[in-house]
């Protein structure tokens, strides 16, 4: 079955406890990006890659990082959570950004 | 000003009515517009796409207006399982853009 999985998919952390966010599709999709959702502000890309070792940044990249080392997993990192981070948090894959984006479950992370 | 705007909503509707929501953009270099639906805090899963001539998909009409820069997405027939979140999308290079969407009630 063609999908997007994301883990975990709920997290209540702590303040400045690193933490990653594992996203990996199985349609050998070259376009991989992130977002957040957040009440009244909608879906915000945070970072999105063109293919591996291709990542750059979207509207809201501060505090997070990503890395593409292998097509299929592009994982999100907190390197020092903090609590605006909180928020519902999507990843999303497509053979290109013109193209059907498919998402993930979500993650809903909690930063205490 | 947020890069693409839509009316919040919620257009509660009863069942068989028409709907139509717009959405603006700022950005007149957006090159492709769409229309995801969303689910209750659910994935979003993509309605269809916005050509410049304007597209139907069933009880679904998408039309663009690059002079006013609004796109606009008609509903027909509207049933109960129509309601759902609906997300304005803009592309400007690589990037999409989301609109914080409109919320959709069909009432019977």
């Amino acid at each position: 079955e063609a999908q997007v999985t994301q883990n975990p998919r709920y997290l209540i952390t702590v303040t400045g406890k690193k933490l990653t966010v594992t996203c990996s599709q199985n349609m050998n999709h070259e376009y991989m990006s992130w977002y957040r959702q957040d009440p009244g502000l909608g879906l915000r890309q945070i970072y999105y890659s063109m293919n591996v070792e291709v990542t750059d940044k979207g509207d809201v990249p501060e505090g997070y990082k990503v890395s593409r080392k292998e097509k299929r997993n592009f994982p999100l990192i907190l390197e020092s959570p903090s609590p605006n981070q909180t928020s519902l948090y999507f990843c999303a894959s497509s053979s290109g950004a013109y193209n059907e984006q498919f998402f993930g479950p979500g993650t809903r992370l909690t930063v205490l | 000003r947020k890069e693409v705007e839509q009316d919040p909503g919620p257009f509660n509707v009863p069942e068989g009515a028409t709907v139509a929501f717009n959405c603006t953009y700022s950005n007149s270099a957006s090159q492709s517009f769409f229309w995801y639906r969303q689910d209750c805090r659910k994935e979003p899963k993509l309605l269809m796409s916005v050509y410049s001539s304007g597209n139907e998909d069933g009880r679904f009409t998408a039309q663009l207006n690059r002079a006013s820069q609004y796109i606009s997405l008609l509903i027909r027939d509207s049933k109960l399982s129509d309601s759902a979140t609906y997300l304005c999308v803009a592309l400007y290079g690589n990037k999409l853009v989301f609109g914080a969407g409109t919320i959709l009630r069909v009432k019977s």
